[in-house]
């Protein structure tokens, strides 16, 4: 059963520093990963798709990596600022699945303090 | 208007009442889900439909009635439910049905079960 996991649970940091979230999945056997960010009170917005085939996306200030061997992946945060904080969800489409089911972790809940 | 919107944001009812949630995309897809976020608990996949045809049942209870009447609407019936389905209520809508585009979520209902 795949299972995925996202750790801290929670990061606090000033602005302007630069932040790695992890997250992890037990079963290498992926289509995608796909990184999303929730405001409260909100929906979730996509931030970066990595297809199994691919190693990292990058989009302005965020880099996400895939290591599909080792079942992980990384969401780095360049020059981080308040408007940055929200909870980080990373979700995997297992290839068992031709539905578009996605696996999420619990999410990282960042801080940005001015 | 564009993207997911979810309407009602909130809705509180008693486990005897019957109450509809509804989800509207203006994107063009073909592929609509809903999920269920409980608080302290990973984002849960409760139905997938594509091209209007429900896909996936990933072991709903019968009290969860989805119907999805073309590509652009997606209901969830609620009927005699439990305190314990009290969470947020999410759509989202995915080009493809496959899981190889992002999925676009909306805002959510806040659902409380008195």
């Amino acid at each position: 059963k795949q299972e995925v996991t996202q750790i801290p649970a929670a990061l606090s940091v000033p602005e302007g520093e630069n932040l790695v979230l992890n997250c992890s999945f037990t079963d290498s056997a992926i289509y995608n990963l796909q990184w999303f960010r929730q405001d409260p009170g909100k929906g979730l917005t996509s931030l970066l798709l990595i297809q199994s085939s691919q190693r990292e996306q990058t989009s302005g200030r965020l880099n996400a990596s895939l290591d599909k061997s080792s079942g992980r992946s990384t969401l780095y945060i360049a020059a981080s600022q308040p408007g940055d904080s929200a909870t980080y969800l990373c979700a995997v489409r297992h290839i068992s699945s031709n539905t578009g089911k996605l696996i999420f972790g619990q999410g990282t809940t960042l801080q940005v303090k001015p | 208007e564009t993207g997911v919107t979810q309407t009602p944001r909130h809705l509180v009812m008693g486990m005897t009442n019957k109450k509809s949630l509804k989800c509207e995309q203006h994107l063009g897809h073909n592929a609509m889900y809903w999920y269920k976020q409980s608080a302290k608990k990973p984002l849960e996949l409760m139905f997938v439909y594509n091209f209007k045809e429900q896909t996936e049942n990933n072991s709903v209870p019968s009290r969860f009635s989805p119907e999805c009447p073309n590509s652009s609407h997606l209901f969830l019936h609620l009927h005699t439910l439990q305190p314990e389905d009290s969470a947020l209520y999410l759509c989202a809508s995915s080009q493809d049905a496959e899981g190889l585009k992002p999925q676009h979520f909306g805002d959510g209902t806040r659902l409380s079960i008195l």
